[in-house]
């Protein structure tokens, strides 16, 4: 089945400093999506990417979908204490709306 | 701003016994899904739930689960038999169910734990 995989599993980064998280499939997404979980919490939507090398920006957050939908990135720019939390990225499981969830990237951001 | 709720939000149980988690989505989505988060681990999909039926479903869900929507507001998962390796973080969602749209909103969770 689909294999939904990203790194890295953890990044512990200076306040200020810049993160990216990976994400790769195992076969052609027709969309991916991003989930923040900030610890203890459940997971949040980011955003949805569609098109073949979409970019997509929101604040400091840059998204982007590979060229063969099969990649896919989020980049923090300058981060903050705020940003704490599990990046998953999810693509569909199948025909329907089920999501097949990576294993995450979880970012500690000291001060 | 509409969100998903989910009660309890902590249910202890000892193993072999029966639990329901209960979950209102939000009231204009077709789409109800639920998933589990093993402490530590991924959110992994159990089951989605359209038109008064299950949609999709993993290999997580077995027998020994079941899903409902008793009424137009709630929507259940049921353990018949619940085994130590059940406890997890349960998370109801819901959505729209469109494909160029398709947020997906969680609740708070549900922390499930057999003893």
């Amino acid at each position: 089945g689909q294999q939904v995989m990203q790194i890295p599993q953890y990044q512990h980064v200076q306040e200020g400093e810049d993160f990216t998280t990976y994400c790769n499939s195992s076969t052609t997404l027709s969309n991916i999506q991003w989930y923040k979980q900030r610890p203890g919490g459940h997971p949040v939507f980011l955003i949805q990417l569609v098109k073949s090398g979409e970019v997509k920006k929101q604040k400091r957050l840059t998204f982007q979908f590979g060229e063969a939908k099969k990649n896919s990135s989020l980049h923090i720019t300058a981060t903050q204490t705020t940003d704490v939390g599990t990046y998953f990225c999810a693509g569909r499981l199948g025909s329907g709306y089920a999501l097949n969830f990576g294993k995450g990237t979880s970012l500690l951001v000291t001060p | 701003e509409p969100e998903v709720t989910q009660t309890p939000s902590h249910q202890v149980t000892q193993m072999g016994q029966e639990v329901i988690l209960r979950c209102v989505p939000i009231s204009n989505h077709l789409y109800f899904y639920w998933y589990r988060q093993i402490l530590g681990q991924k959110v992994e999909f159990l089951v989605s739930f359209y038109n008064n039926e299950i949609s999709e479903k993993s290999e997580i869900f077995d027998d020994q689960f079941s899903v409902e929507r008793p009424d137009g507001s709630n929507f259940t998962l049921k353990i018949r038999s619940t085994k130590l390796e059940d406890s997890a973080m349960y998370f109801c969602a819901s959505s729209v169910g469109l494909a160029t749209y398709n947020e997906q909103f969680f609740g708070p969770g549900t922390r499930l734990t057999v003893l």
